[in-house]
């Protein structure tokens, strides 16, 4: 299986900080997302990268940003944080040829934004 | 458009019932289907997938899910519920974007509670 990692599991911002979430793959596959997850709104897609420098949005990609500077780190960044993007923010990276629509996940980031 | 339903917000069984969480999808071609499941205070782990054959697929934990075409549906089952399994079940379906690149849509959950 795949093993994804996350570099922290609780993170407390304050508004306007810029914050990086990390998140590393351990399988050197080109594809890995960034989720966010809110009661109630299910997993809601913010970026994906299907390849070193590549980005693409998703459904929510609003006061976000992505690097992919390596295959195997995905970082979101938030500019200028806000309460609103307080939240469970789950990284994800599929499996290898004949998985590629398996996503494994890391355990998650919860961001507080005080 | 691609969708994924999950028509149970919040399911309550006792332990030792058995179980089923609803799915239904819209996807134009073959669909491969998922069920996710997210102990409390965990990521997501995968239960299950389909993706042809069988239409009776097993997975981990004593799970099993049935693709319904003719209903769109891909149900989760499980006949005898342990306390563990109180959890957040999401079902997904993978499609491709405009740039032909896989992603999964998913439902908004099901969140399972079992009593002793």
């Amino acid at each position: 299986d795949v093993k994804v990692t996350q570099s922290s599991r609780y993170l407390v911002k304050r508004t306007g900080e810029k914050v990086f979430l990390e998140c590393v793959q351990d399988m050197d596959h080109e594809n890995m997302f960034w989720y966010r997850q809110d009661p109630g709104l299910g997993l809601r897609l913010i970026y994906f990268s299907y390849d070193v420098k590549m980005k693409e949005k998703g459904d929510i990609p609003e006061g976000y940003s992505v690097s992919r500077e390596k295959k195997e780190r995905f970082s979101l960044i938030l500019e200028s944080a806000s309460t609103n993007q307080t939240s469970m923010y789950l990284c994800a990276s599929p499996g290898g040829q004949g998985a590629e629509y398996e996503q494994y996940f890391g355990p998650g980031t919860r961001l507080t934004v005080t | 458009a691609q969708s994924v339903t999950q028509p149970d917000i919040h399911i309550t069984v006792s332990e030792g019932a058995s179980l089923e969480l609803r799915c239904n999808y819209s996807y134009g071609a073959t669909p491969y289907l998922f069920w996710y499941v997210q102990s409390p205070g965990q990521g997501l782990q995968l239960l299950l997938k389909y993706f042809s054959g069988d239409t009776l697929v097993q997975g981990i934990k004593g799970f099993e899910a049935e693709f319904k075409r003719s209903q769109s549906s891909f149900n989760l089952r499980k006949p005898s519920v342990h306390w563990s399994d109180a959890a957040e079940y999401f079902c997904a379906v993978g499609a491709r974007n405009a740039g032909n690149n896989r992603k999964l849509i998913w439902g908004l959950g099901t969140s399972l509670a079992v009593n002793p």
